[in-house]
């Protein structure tokens, strides 16, 4: 079974608008991270932001926000007021436990596209 | 520069050829992952070394995949016998590997090309 589930294969929005890109998750551990990166052409994967289960309140980080509904078990980014530079790919991650590697579980990503 | 940096950053190789690839971590970082991405999917994990010990290796490094990380510092990933499926960019990241955090930084790929 998918453990990170982008529904969104590609989004156009106009700049200067907000948007909202979905990530859904699956885990059976209490104890977990989720991370959104970005991934521009150039290929390097740019830390965004980070919601860790017990956080009581969702993550912010500039223009990025994360909508965490821990019930819902999803953890959707939003980019307020859009930029041209924004577009990109945008993958969502989950990290489970506090133990062992930690690697992470990536989605399928979204490709952004901003327009003018 | 004191991110990650991977080398090369490009590499195209024949069918059954030997290539290998670098991996300098952040210098404080005792924590290494090699991830692979292929076209329109998201990384999948590979490998992870805490200091210089392999600790985890994904079902999907077959025999033919080898990674070391000698001095606990830069790693090196090794495919012998390319096949085209090897195609793919092959990120590493690192982290400190402490918290509940542990964030990981990315370096920015080396993309291989098997003809």
């Amino acid at each position: 079974a998918q453990k990170i589930t982008q529904t969104q294969p590609g989004m156009f929005v106009q700049e200067k608008e907000a948007v909202t890109l979905d990530c859904t998750y699956d885990t059976s551990d209490p104890s977990y991270g989720l991370f959104w990166y970005k991934q521009p052409s150039s290929g390097e994967m740019i830390f965004l932001i980070y919601q860790g289960s017990y956080d009581q309140q969702n993550a912010t980080e500039g223009r990025y926000s994360l909508n965490f509904q821990k019930a819902r078990k999803s953890a959707n980014l939003v980019i307020s007021a859009s930029q041209l530079g924004d577009s990109a790919m945008y993958f969502c991650a989950m990290r489970e436990g506090l133990q062992g590697a930690q690697k992470l579980v990536f989605g399928q990503g979204t490709r952004l596209t901003i327009n003018p | 520069d004191t991110g990650v940096s991977q080398d090369p950053r490009h590499k195209i190789t024949k069918r059954g050829q030997n290539v290998t690839f670098r991996c300098d971590p952040i210098s404080e970082h005792n924590r290494l992952y090699w991830y692979r991405q292929t076209l329109g999917q998201g990384p999948e994990f590979l490998t992870y070394f805490q200091n210089e010990a392999q600790l985890e290796k994904s079902r999907l490094l077959s025999d033919r995949f080898s990674a070391e990380r000698p001095k606990g510092s830069f790693s090196t990933l090794e495919i012998q016998r390319t096949e085209q499926g090897d195609s793919a960019m092959y990120l590493c990241a690192s982290s400190l590997g402490t918290g509940f955090y542990n964030e990981q930084f990315f370096g920015p790929g080396t993309r291989l090309t098997v003809l």
